[in-house]
Order: structure tokens, then sequence, then C-alpha cells
């Protein structure tokens, strides 16, 4: 079964950059990888996705690794508004579903 | 354009009793999924559903259930309630199904707030 492993909480100072890992070792060519983050009292808001090349938005950087076995998301210049729960989910075309990994706490400190 | 719309935001239970969730998604999405978090099993799948068909379901014990209606609102109903069943209850739309979310150019979920359930 698909599976995305996180680490269960990070810590960052405020305007540094931010890199959260996820690993998901058992991907397949078609399986899209998403970020969202849930803010405190909301539900998760959409941060990046992308199948292989690396993405770039407005709010963050994805890195996906060559044998995409692997992600990061980067947050360039992090800001207090910036800590919350990052999920990592797979889009799992082959099982029709997604799978969604626990999830990183992250605090930033002033 | 307003975002997905649970109602209610709270509710208390008590074991036994039933509670149908409500979920109203943004204006012409026609796929809506349902999500159990909780502080030690993370988010959870619960079903989905497009254009008033259920089309994906779970791990969860039929006491959950879900429906959706012509106008794409949803609701999801649990029936005799336990104790464990104490959560938020997400909801989320798309305009196609959650797992197909990126084949298309800006294509994402959008998530409600939420219903915090508590089961005394």
């Amino acid at each position: 079964d698909a599976k995305t492993t996180q680490p269960n909480s990070m810590e960052s100072n405020e305007e540094e950059p931010v890199h959260l890992p996820c690993n998901h070792s058992t991907i397949s060519g078609t399986d899209y990888i998403h970020w969202y983050r849930q803010l405190p009292s909301q539900g998760p808001e959409y941060v990046i996705h992308g199948l292989t090349s690396n993405v770039n938005n407005r709010m963050a950087s994805l890195a996906i690794a060559e044998d995409r076995k692997s992600s990061t998301l980067i947050l360039h210049r992090a800001t207090l508004r910036d800590a919350a729960v990052y999920y990592c989910i797979l889009g799992v075309q082959g099982a029709q579903k997604l799978v969604f990994g626990q999830g990183t706490r992250l605090t930033i400190n002033p | 354009k307003a975002g997905v719309t649970q109602t209610p935001r709270y509710l208390i239970k008590t074991r036994g009793q039933q509670v149908t969730l409500s979920c109203s998604p943004i204006s012409g999405h026609r796929s809506v999924s349902w999500y159990q978090q909780t502080p030690g099993q993370g988010l959870q799948f619960l079903f989905e559903y497009f254009s008033e068909t259920q089309r994906n379901k779970g791990n969860f014990p039929g006491r959950f259930s879900g429906r959706q209606f012509s106008n794409s609102r949803s609701e999801m109903n649990v029936s005799t309630l336990e104790l464990g069943d104490s959560a938020l209850y997400l909801c989320a739309s798309s305009r196609s199904l959650p797992w197909t979310v990126g084949l298309a150019t800006n294509e994402k979920l959008f998530f409600g707030s939420g219903t915090q359930l508590s089961v005394l």
C-alpha cells in the first residue's frame, strides 16, 4: 500500500528557510505529490503540488527527488503565520485514493 | 467566491445518539469528500461523492453513512454514537474526484473549517 512518512514536528526561526521532508518510497509514476497545510482552527489549505519536476509558486517550492521516492517542501522565508501542520499527500491513481501523511507540526520562533 | 461551508461548527452529543453533518461545496464543484481528524489518527478518509454517487469509502463501520444531493451539497450521518467518534469532521470539495486533483491545471481540494463533534 502507498504510504507517506513525515517527521512529527519541526522548528525554525522567523525569516529563515524551512525544509519539510516527506518520504513516499512506494510512489508510482502517475501519482501526484500534494502539500496542504492546516492553520489552527481551520481546515487544510492547498500549498503546492507536483509530479516529477520541481515546482514553485508564491507560497513555497516543491523539490522532488529524481527517483520520486521523497520530496521536500521549501518555505523560503518563514513567518509566524506559517506555523501550521503540513501534510504530504499522494494522489494514488491506481488505487484511486488520496494517501495522507501524519503531518509535520511546524513551529516558528520569533 | 464563497468557500466550503460546514454546519454546525460545534456539536455535543451523548453515546447512542445519531448526528447529521452538512457540507456545502463551492459552486460548480461536483465532488465532496469527508474526513475524520483525531489527534491520534490524523486525517482519515471517510467517503467521497461525485454527482450524487458514492465513489469510494474508507475503512469505517456502517454506522457512518453519507449522501450527496443534486445541488452537490452533502451530508454525513453517524448513528449510535460512540465515545471514539469524537473528532473534527472535515469535508472538501473539488471539481473532480480528489485522487485526480493535480491532473488538471489549477485543480485543488478546498476544505471547510470542519464540525467539531464531542460525544459524551
